[in-house]
């Protein structure tokens, strides 16, 4: 089993959609969690941290399950700028952080 | 504010040569990191530097060689290259610990003909 996995998208939707990403990860020590986004031919950039209790911001929600070990991404009202590649991230200690491969959105007009 | 900063952004090298990559953050942050990423396959941690005068491996060091040369500089050097490290290089940072944010820096697009 992968240490992170992700949907392999790409997730095709109409603007002001809701999407939701779904990501798994195998090592139950992991520390601490995040969602990177990464736009085309770009360096990736810290989008949210994900906590325990679960975290909003704007559009954007973030869950954590620790007992399943699962982690998820709703982003409301969908805006043709969210598309892009959206990371889940794993710390494992000892400050590594472990990447999924991402899933790709596409929002249209 | 700089970030990170990677040189070269783009190289071309022949089966064989060697070349270093080199990153500097001016962040001073405690951490730093090399990763790879090839389509399909996600970013992948080659080595990391938790802190100044450390180096560890990742999950891909092979063929690849690191050195912290100081708190702000973390370089990469390909001794041999092979067409297998054709890839797109990321150099990263961060303060360190479980909830720090990492900074990336803009990539070096490296062909190995």
């Amino acid at each position: 089993r992968k240490e992170v996995e992700q949907d392999p998208g790409p997730f095709n939707v109409p603007e002001g959609a809701t999407v939701a990403f779904n990501c798994t990860y195998s090592n139950s020590a992991s520390q601490s969690f995040f969602w990177y986004r990464q736009d085309c031919r770009k360096e990736p950039k810290l989008l949210m941290s994900v906590y325990s209790s679960g975290n909003e911001d704007g559009r954007f929600t973030a869950q954590l399950n620790r007992a399943s070990q699962y982690i998820s991404l709703l982003i409301r009202d969908s805006k043709l700028s969210d598309s892009a590649t959206y990371l889940c991230v794993v710390n494992r200690g000892y400050s590594t952080l472990t990447f999924g491969k991402g899933t790709m959105l596409l929002v249209s007009p | 504010n700089a970030g990170v900063t990677q040189t070269p952004k783009f190289q071309v090298l022949k089966t064989g040569q060697s070349m270093t990559l080199q990153c500097a953050q001016d962040m001073n942050h405690n951490s730093m990191y090399w990763y790879r990423q090839d389509p399909g396959m996600g970013l992948r941690l080659i080595y990391y530097s938790a802190s100044e005068g450390t180096t560890d491996k990742g999950e891909v060091p092979n063929g690849y060689n690191v050195s912290r040369l100081n708190k702000r500089e973390f370089s990469l050097r390909l001794e041999s290259a092979a067409p297998s490290q054709t890839s797109v290089y990321f150099c990263a940072s961060s303060e360190g610990g479980n909830w720090s944010e990492a900074f990336f820096g803009q990539g070096t697009r490296l062909t190995v003909v």
